[in-house]
This record gives structure tokens, C-alpha cells and sequence, in this order.
């Protein structure tokens, strides 16, 4: 399988649950981001990984813990969630610096998404 | 900080029309700009970016983008739109900070190519 790929590609959970997005690139990148995307707002982009490491949380509440394994995957484990958090939620990956430096102008490849929708 | 606006909500067009999607950017130093794509229930495509060199830049299925630094302007344009066309159109640039790859990203063009 090439590309990114991302599961499941729908999900509908209650308040109370605890579920897991997966994502899965097989370009090689050594970066991953996950973004939110909402019927109200713009893509918002939510963590950032180099080289396994979180280098970006974007304000995200806790309810939304990311989890980067390897280069090649990336989980957003959700809990408690709210109505609002319901969504298309975004892998990419890149070729990316290690730690983050300047003069980086990779494009980003994304996944097919998620869509989540918070009862 | 760095934004990027895109000023037309929906676009419609004639197949075989010109098409163009605006967006104007605001970024401290060299602005890095990138258009992406989404069709329906699809993740985004990467169509063309802008980092240096001659202002017009061609991408994929035929769409190019201008850069106008004066405007600070970087509109996505093709000269014969096709009905396939029609879908989601982002334009982005990098984050002025050191800060890799991020991206902040406009509000979205829908376009629409009627036959």
C-alpha cells in the first residue's frame, strides 16, 4: 500500500468513549501532523512530529492525545470527547527537518481523513 | 504571524472558461505558498508551491499560480476549466518561525465547473 492511509474512515462515538484514529505512511517521511478539519473553521493543524518527537501542539485540549510510535505512524487517541469535536480529522506527512529547521519547503501528503462525529 | 486569505467563498465557471482562485497572503521574510486540492471524501492533494525563482509556477492537471509580490498575491489559475475540476481549493503558506514544514492554510475555494 502506498501513500498515507488512515483508520477507520468513519467513526461515531458517545461522550463517554475512548477510541483511537490511526495513521500510516509509507513515503518515508520523518514528519506527521494531524489537522482538524470543521464545516466552520479552516484546517487547523492540532500536533506536529519530527522524528517521533511532538514538536507542535497547537493549543489542543486533553481530551485529544496524540501518540507517534515511529516515523510511520500516528495515533490520536480520543476521550470524553464534546458534540464540537466532530469532524474531518487530517494525517499528512513530510520529509521533514530534524528540529525544525529553517529553509524547509516540503509539501505535505495527506491521508483520505476521518470523519468523526461525537453523539 | 503569517495568514493567508482567500477572499471568494465559491467560484463558478463554464467548462472550458478560464478559471481563477485568489489568494493573498501575509507573512514576515520569503513567503514559501502552496495550493492543495480536495475532492469529495478525499485527504488534500498537492498541486504546485512557490519557494523562489520565476513567478509563474505550473503544477499538476494543468493549473498554474502567479506570484505577485507587490500584491502579495498567489491566485491558481487555468486557462480551460474541465467539469472534473470542481472541488475544494486551499492555498497555504509555510509559518514565518522555525517551524519546518507547518502550514497555515486559507478558508477554502469552492469551485464549481458547470458543463
Amino acid at each position: 500500500e502506498t501513500g498515507v492511509t488512515q483508520t477507520p474512515r468513519h467513526l461515531v462515538m458517545g461522550m463517554t468513549n475512548k477510541k483511537s484514529l490511526k495513521c500510516e505512511q509509507h513515503l518515508g517521511h520523518n514528519a506527521m501532523y494531524w489537522y482538524k478539519q470543521s464545516a466552520k473553521k479552516p484546517l487547523e493543524l492540532m500536533f506536529v512530529y519530527n522524528f517521533k518527537e511532538q514538536t507542535e501542539n497547537n493549543s489542543v485540549p486533553s481530551r485529544f492525545s496524540p501518540e507517534c510510535p515511529n516515523s510511520s505512524h500516528l495515533f490520536l487517541h480520543l476521550h470524553t470527547l464534546q458534540p464540537e469535536d466532530s469532524a474531518l480529522y487530517l494525517c499528512a506527512s513530510s520529509q521533514g527537518p530534524a528540529g525544525g529547521l529553517a529553509d524547509s519547503y516540503n509539501e505535505q501528503f495527506f491521508g483520505p481523513g476521518t470523519r468523526l462525529t461525537v453523539l | 504571524a503569517q495568514s493567508v486569505a482567500q477572499p471568494e467563498d465559491q467560484v463558478n465557471v463554464a467548462e472550458g472558461n478560464p478559471l481563477t482562485v485568489k489568494c493573498t497572503y501575509s507573512v514576515s521574510g520569503n513567503p514559501y505558498l502552496f495550493w492543495y486540492v480536495q475532492y469529495p471524501n478525499r485527504g488534500l492533494q498537492f498541486l504546485l508551491k512557490y519557494i523562489t525563482g520565476d513567478n509563474l509556477v505550473k503544477g499538476s492537471y494543468g493549473f498554474e499560480a502567479e506570484f505577485n509580490k507587490s500584491q502579495t498575491s498567489f491566485h491558481l489559475k487555468k486557462p480551460s476549466a474541465l467539469v472534473s475540476d470542481s472541488a475544494l481549493y486551499f492555498c497555504a503558506v509555510r509559518h514565518s518561525r522555525n517551524a519546518g514544514n507547518m502550514l497555515t492554510f486559507g478558508g477554502g475555494t469552492r469551485l464549481m465547473v458547470k458543463p
